[in-house]
């Protein structure tokens, strides 16, 4: 059981805008702790997607955008392209456990 | 171009010992603290170690204090995995991340990663 919460799956067609949120409580999201998101293929090194909450790292496309409210957060991904079929991740720190935690994970599917 | 390349990973009985390499390239490998993470077979991410630029400040997940070790040598722009007393569970890739600054901060995320290392541990 992950201290974030994700679903563990999404779809969309190509073009459309799917997101993805991610659950948190009271002692990391809603501590004030930031969310990012991290793009892993199989076999690939994971790639940041956007960090703290909603900043885009040079390179990542402006289709991805990230927010964070309350003890949630949530990747958004418009104009859906093939290649961003992949596992999706949110991650943050929990001050309870003392420790940087990860979601679940949710597996995107590109109809 | 930063880059990030694990090796050391492999087959281990239930109880051995296994150590595991990072070498960083493209950065000042002593200005950022880095971080393992890892990935077991059909599960997600778990942050695993984190080790600051200087090498002073050490963090561990509970599931793995007292049995691994991390370490860095910055003339060799490297960083290791030490892990002892290795269980069934802990069989999974092992990432190794950079974090953004040279000091691990609760607010850390992982900007580059490497492609990983494969640990077994079966008997």
């Amino acid at each position: 059981q992950s201290v974030l919460t994700q679903p563990p799956s999404v779809s969309g067609a190509p073009g459309q805008r799917v997101t993805i949120f991610c659950t948190g409580s009271s002692s990391n999201f809603g501590a004030g702790y930031k969310v990012h998101w991290y793009q892993v293929l199989p076999g690939t090194a994971p790639k940041l997607l956007i960090y703290a909450d909603n900043l885009r790292p040079s390179g990542v496309p402006g289709r991805f955008s990230g927010s964070r409210s309350g003890s949630s957060a949530s990747l958004a991904i418009t104009g859906l392209q093939a290649e961003d079929e992949a596992d999706y991740y949110c991650q943050s720190y929990d001050t309870s456990l003392s420790l940087w935690v990860f979601g679940g994970g949710t597996t995107l599917t590109v109809l | 171009e930063v880059q990030l390349l694990e090796s050391g990973g492999g087959l281990v009985q239930p109880g051995g010992s296994l150590r595991l390499s990072c070498g960083g390239s493209g950065f000042t490998f002593s200005t950022f603290a880095v971080s393992w993470v890892r990935q077991a077979p059909g599960k997600g991410l778990e942050w695993v170690s984190s080790i600051s630029g200087s090498g002073g400040t050490t963090n561990y997940a509970d599931s793995v204090r007292g049995r691994f070790t991390i370490s860095r040598d910055n003339s060799k722009n490297t960083l290791y995995l030490e892990m002892n007393s290795l269980r069934v569970e802990d069989t999974a890739v092992y990432f190794c991340a950079r974090c953004p600054l040279s000091g691990t901060y609760k607010g850390d995320y992982f900007d580059y990663w490497g492609r990983g290392t494969l640990v077994t541990v079966s008997s």
